[in-house]
């Protein structure tokens, strides 16, 4: 069955600090992956995601992620951190399941950041 | 801009009532999707609709109850039987791409509270 797992459920990191979010996924075929972010109160926002190509992509707010297929895992990573970013970050895989397009959630990593 | 409308952004309800949400989208997809957010619980999914007149029941539908008479509009009832229904609701929608490559595009939630 597929599924989505993030390890961390609480990152804390101090303002300027490097970032990596880990996800790990487990999918038969070739994944559609996503990561979102959802600050307190609102909706989920789509940082960025992965289809083909570039193992390497780039996101909005300075995000980036790195699909590596050998260890099925999808990691979120920002150079620096600003205070602005914390919030809570999902990752999902994405397939047609049954006659729609389904997103496969992990259960999402908390972060805090420290002035 | 096109985008999904989730009212109202707060609501509260005595018990024994029922209540409705409202969902709407102007991007011309075809599925629609409600989940629940509890602290700490990730996403879990209510219900979602593929196309008009249709839906099906998600992980955690008792309680609740949808309909889907148009394509843009999505509304959910949560109903006196939800013995819990204090949480954050969000709505989504996506295209229908056959791959799984669409991801979800979200509204920014209703927050539901007994009183």
């Amino acid at each position: 069955a597929q599924s989505v797992t993030q390890p961390d459920i609480h990152i804390t990191v101090s303002e300027g600090a490097s970032l990596e979010l880990r996800c790990n996924y487990s999918y038969g075929a070739t994944p559609y992956l996503f990561w979102y972010v959802q600050s307190p109160g609102q909706g989920l926002q789509l940082l960025l995601k992965y289809f083909s190509g570039d193992t390497l992509v780039q996101g909005i707010k300075g995000f980036e992620a790195e699909f590596k297929r050998s260890q099925s895992s999808f990691n979120l990573r920002k150079p620096s951190v600003h205070w602005s970013d914390a919030a809570e970050y999902f990752c999902a895989v994405g397939l047609f399941s049954g006659g729609y397009n389904k997103l496969i959630f992990g259960a999402g990593t908390r972060l805090a950041v420290h002035p | 801009d096109g985008g999904i409308t989730q009212s109202p952004k707060y609501l509260f309800r005595k018990e024994g009532q029922n209540v409705t949400l409202s969902c709407e989208q102007n991007l011309n997809h075809d599925a629609m999707y409600w989940y629940r957010q509890d602290p700490g619980q990730g996403l879990r999914l209510i219900y979602y609709s593929q196309i008009v007149n249709d839906f099906q029941k998600g992980d955690i539908a008792e309680g609740y109850s949808v309909s889907r008479e148009k394509k843009e509009s999505f509304p959910l009832t949560v109903t006196s039987a939800q013995k819990n229904p204090t949480a954050f609701y969000l709505c989504a929608s996506s295209g229908s791409d056959g791959q799984g490559a669409s991801g979800y595009t979200f509204g920014s939630g209703t927050r539901l509270t007994v009183v």
